[in-house]
């Protein structure tokens, strides 16, 4: 059975520090996605991750995966209000065709 | 392009009572899942729709939850009757499956309270 563990579970940093979330998973899997939920909003897909050694960023956001350790890292720099969110990481084993298996999710806020 | 619409945002009911939900896809988007995050843990997979047939409907919690997807469009989530453990946010996701791009989108969710 595929497990998704994420942590911390909560995170409160300053604004203009720098942090990082890590998503393990337990078996082999295709990809693995990040999302960004705001209260009462849908789950916002960040990055999806399709291969060992992928890094992509978005503005103050950078993920990575290494498929060996069965890790994915959200890198947070230069910590800004607006980024306080619910990140989840998921993973799915069938390319998009098999349900997603998600982490319990990352509380961020993020302070003056 | 509208995304991926659920219906009601909210819905706060008594046990014992009945609450069906539902989840608008992307047009044109065979696949469609729902799942469900109660209070503090994970969002689990409930079942995955194809089109119209049921595909994998191995996260249903029990026999009080009933799902469907008639003509492959819209679908409907079912409590009845609903137990205080069923509170939580559903969710519903859809994607199109296509060789290298088959991420799914998500709905806002409906945040079910029974009280």
């Amino acid at each position: 059975e595929l497990k998704v563990e994420q942590n911390p579970l909560f995170l409160s940093m300053q604004e203009g520090k720098n942090y990082t979330i890590y998503c393990n998973y337990s078996t082999t899997s295709d990809r693995l996605y990040w999302y960004r939920q705001d209260p009462g909003k849908s789950l916002e897909s960040l990055f999806v991750l399709l291969s060992n050694g992928a890094v992509k960023q978005e503005g103050r956001l950078m993920a990575s995966l290494d498929t060996k350790a069965r890790l994915s890292t959200l890198h947070i720099t230069a910590a800004v209000h607006d980024l306080s969110a619910t990140y989840f990481c998921a993973v799915d084993m069938d390319s998009g065709n098999t349900p997603l298996v998600f982490g319990k999710g990352t509380r961020l806020s993020v302070i003056a | 392009e509208a995304g991926v619409t659920q219906f009601p945002s909210h819905s706060v009911i008594e046990k014992g009572q009945t609450v069906t939900l539902r989840c608008d896809p992307i047009s044109g988007h065979d696949n469609l899942y729902w799942y469900r995050r109660v209070m503090g843990k994970e969002i689990k997979f409930l079942l995955h729709f194809v089109k119209e047939s049921k595909q994998d409907e191995s996260g249903m919690p029990n026999n009080r939850f009933l799902a469907e997807r008639t003509g492959g469009t819209y679908s409907t989530l079912k409590v009845q009757p609903a137990e205080l453990e069923d509170s939580g946010v559903y969710f519903c996701a859809s994607s199109q499956p296509q060789a290298g791009n088959t991420e799914a989108f998500f709905g806002q969710g409906t945040r079910l309270t029974v009280v």
